[in-house]
């Protein structure tokens, strides 16, 4: 079955410079969001699209931003890069029109992207 | 306020015990209940979800967990501990009132002992 795909995988850029992160998601589903875990830490939301819309907005800095296309894949935009953004990033996507199927599926996530910073 | 409490950063078993990864919520309304885990470098796979069906939800690997509304806990166990079982756990919630996005406990380590 298809699953989230991210890319790319790994991504290591310098302070300062921007790191562009993709998101398709399962065929159908029309919600996505985005999470950032960092080392040792629990994933935490940054931002969410439904129908091409911000859907829900949690801790995203505002050198990053995130738009969702009329495909229904998401790209995760990040400017003036830091040592600090050094993260995992996950994607997810859900089928949102339902509440009760979206628990249903319980989120299917990504891979993620692993960006680190130097 | 809404909130998801994992007791324990770390557990540590022997392989063949019991497993037993504690996940409490306080709000006044049970939410959808969820239980993940990422093993070193990987993804998060779901375990096994509740969504107000059945109280004993049986999840992948031979974990299950009860979601108890009394204690609003939602606990995550194993009969047997096995050396693959070593991952970090993560309780997660969706509240009524959100937005629906998923929110995540703070998560717990699991080390098996041989």
């Amino acid at each position: 079955a298809a699953g989230v795909i991210q890319s790319p995988r790994h991504l290591i850029k310098e302070k300062r410079e921007t790191a562009t992160l993709k998101c398709y998601p399962i065929p159908r589903h029309d919600t996505v969001y985005w999470y950032q875990q960092g080392p040792g830490q629990d994933p935490q939301f940054l931002i969410s699209f439904y129908e091409k819309m911000q859907s829900d907005k949690g801790s995203i800095p505002d050198r990053f931003s995130a738009q969702q296309f009329s495909d229904y894949h998401s790209e995760l935009n990040m400017s003036s890069l830091e040592l600090g953004d050094s993260a995992l990033y996950f994607c997810a996507s859900s089928l949102s029109r339902d509440r009760g199927l979206q628990a249903n599926y319980g989120y299917t996530f990504g891979s993620g992207t692993r960006l680190t910073v130097v | 306020a809404q909130s998801v409490t994992q007791l324990g950063s770390h557990v540590s078993v022997s392989e063949g015990a019991l497993v037993l990864l504690r996940c409490n919520y306080s709000s006044s309304v049970p939410p959808y209940l969820f239980w993940y885990v990422q093993y070193p470098n990987q993804g998060l796979q779901l375990l096994l979800k509740y969504t107000s069906a059945a109280t004993l939800v049986k999840g992948i690997n031979g974990f299950e967990a009860e979601f108890k509304k009394s204690e609003t806990s939602f606990h995550l166990t194993k009969p047997s501990a096995h050396m693959s079982d070593a991952a970090e756990y993560f309780c997660a919630v969706i509240w009524y009132s959100s937005a629906s996005k998923i929110i995540f406990g703070s998560g717990t380590r699991l080390s098996i002992r041989p």
